[in-house]
């Protein structure tokens, strides 16, 4: 998986608590990617990184919020869980000098209850 | 290809024969392509990638073909195996961004 772990690999929580996943890439790539995987829906950029303090919204960011302090490190949360967010969530990581190819982490399942 | 239904397409093959499986995209800005694999209960793996300059491109047992007048991509395996069982999916670049496809599924018959 290029580098890159997902802690935790699976949770579940009740509807209404603040969740945070946490992406931690060992590449030193400057973007680093939050996905989320759901059946009919394929993959789709929740937000996204491009330096430490720089993110971005990407298609599906209402409800989601991220921080990146360190290069190595990307944080997903979840202010207050709902059960629409139940999804298998993907971290990925890319570098402008290293190839256009995003490479993904081992996935994040999460079940809010 | 980047439209997706609820249910995964299918491509069920014999061990040995040659899979192709498809995509078409939607985005004439799209300018560069991945093609992924994914096992069950693992992330998107790397197969292969183009440029939306070239028509053609070749690794260890996979080609992909890009036809950008008609918006579509293909992943040709050779010689399946059974570790090839999983699904497939594109995914295209245009800006910054990549738009993933649904995929398919690649079942592999011994």
């Amino acid at each position: 998986d290029a580098g890159i772990t997902q802690s935790p690999r699976h949770k579940v929580t009740e509807t209404g608590t603040p969740v945070t996943l946490r992406c931690h890439q060992t590449e030193n790539h400057r973007y680093m990617y939050w996905y989320r995987q759901d059946p009919g829906h394929g993959l789709r950029l929740i937000h996204y990184s491009y330096g430490v303090k720089d993110t971005d919204k990407g298609e599906v960011s209402d409800g989601y919020s991220v921080s990146r302090s360190k290069t190595e490190d990307f944080l997903l949360t979840l202010e207050s869980a709902t059960s629409s967010q139940t999804s298998v969530y993907f971290c990925a990581i890319s570098d402008p000098g290293q190839g256009e190819t995003q490479y993904f982490g081992p996935g994040t399942r999460l079940l809010v209850l | 290809g980047e439209s997706v239904g609820l249910h995964l397409p299918t491509l069920s093959v014999q061990e040995g024969d040659n899979s192709i499986i498809n995509c078409a995209y939607s985005n004439s800005a799209s300018d560069y392509f991945i093609w992924y694999k994914q096992e069950s209960g693992k992330g998107p793996q790397f197969i292969i990638d183009i440029r939306s300059n070239m028509d053609k491109r070749q690794g260890q047992r996979v080609t992909v073909l890009l036809n950008k007048t008609v918006k579509h991509l293909s992943l040709q395996i050779a010689a399946t195996q059974p570790g090839d069982s999983a699904v497939y999916f594109c995914a295209g670049r245009a800006g910054n961004m990549l738009t993933f496809g649904g995929g398919t599924r690649l079942m592999v018959k011994p």
